[in-house]
C-alpha cells in the first residue's frame, strides 16, 4: 500500500529564510506527486505536482520541489519565506492504478514564521 | 459557483445525535470527494462520487457514515449516532474529471468542523 512521510511535524523558520519540507513517499512504482496548502480556515490549495518528466517542478508563491526516485522524496522548498507563507503544507501521492481512487495524504507540517 | 462551499462550517453536537454536512462543489464538476482530516493526522479518504456511477465508498470508516450526491451535484455526508472519535474536519473536493486518475487536481473547500462532545 502506499504511504506518505512528513518528518518534520512543526517548523519554524524566520521570515526571509529559506525553506525545506521534507516528504518521503512509499509506492511501487514513480506516484503522481502534489504538494498542498491549508491556510487557516481555509481549504487546501494546490501548490504544485509532479507527473513526469523534469524532475525539479515550479509552483504557485515561488515554490518548488524536487522529485528524487533514488531517496522516494519529493520535497518542497522555497528560498526566501514571507510571512505570509505560514500555514500547514501536505505531501500526497496519487496513484497510478485507477482501483485506488483517493490520494493518500502525509500527516502535513505546519509552518511558523517568525518576524 | 466559484468554488467548493460546505456547511455548516461548525457543527457541536452530543454524542449519540445524528449530523448532516453539506457540500456543493464547483459547478460543472462530476467528481466529488469526502476527505476527514483529524487532529494531528493527515486526510483520510472516506467516499468518492464520479457522475452516475455508483460511488467508492471503501474509505467509510464504519456504517454509522453514509453520503449521498443528488442530482450529480449537492453531496451530504450523514453521520448517525455520533461518538466523540468522530470529531475532526470534513472536507469536501471536487475535480472536473469524467474519469478517475491519480493526477486529478483537487479543489478542496474550508471544512465542516464537528465536535461531539
Amino acid at each position: 500500500a502506499q504511504s506518505v512521510t512528513q518528518p518534520d511535524i512543526h517548523i519554524t523558520v524566520s521570515e526571509g529564510a529559506s525553506l525545506e519540507l521534507r516528504c518521503n513517499y512509499s509506492y511501487g512504482a514513480t506516484p503522481y506527486l502534489f504538494w498542498y496548502v491549508q491556510s487557516p480556515g481555509q481549504g487546501l490549495q494546490l501548490l504544485l505536482k509532479y507527473f513526469s518528466g523534469d524532475t525539479l517542478v515550479q509552483g504557485i508563491k515561488g515554490f518548488e520541489a524536487e522529485f528524487k526516485r533514488s531517496q522516494s522524496s519529493f520535497n518542497l522548498r522555497k528560498p526566501s519565506v514571507h510571512w505570509s507563507d505560514a500555514a500547514e503544507y501536505f505531501c500526497a501521492v496519487g496513484s497510478r492504478d485507477t482501483g485506488r481512487r483517493a490520494l493518500t495524504f502525509g500527516s502535513g507540517t505546519r509552518l511558523q514564521v517568525q518576524p | 459557483g466559484a468554488g467548493v462551499s460546505q456547511s455548516p462550517s461548525n457543527k457541536v453536537t452530543e454524542k449519540g445525535k445524528d449530523v448532516e454536512l453539506r457540500c456543493d462543489p464547483i459547478s460543472g464538476h462530476t467528481a466529488l470527494y469526502w476527505y476527514r482530516q483529524s487532529l494531528g493526522q493527515g486526510l483520510e479518504f472516506l467516499i468518492y462520487f464520479q457522475g452516475n456511477s455508483a460511488p467508492d465508498k471503501s474509505g467509510l470508516p464504519s456504517d454509522r457514515f453514509s453520503a449521498e450526491r443528488t442530482g450529480g451535484s449537492v453531496s451530504t455526508l450523514t453521520i448517525q449516532r455520533t461518538q466523540q472519535e468522530d470529531s475532526a474536519v470534513y472536507l469536501c473536493a471536487s475535480d472536473s474529471s469524467r474519469t478517475y486518475s491519480g493526477a486529478n487536481v483537487l479543489t478542496f473547500g474550508a471544512g465542516s468542523r464537528l465536535t461531539v462532545l
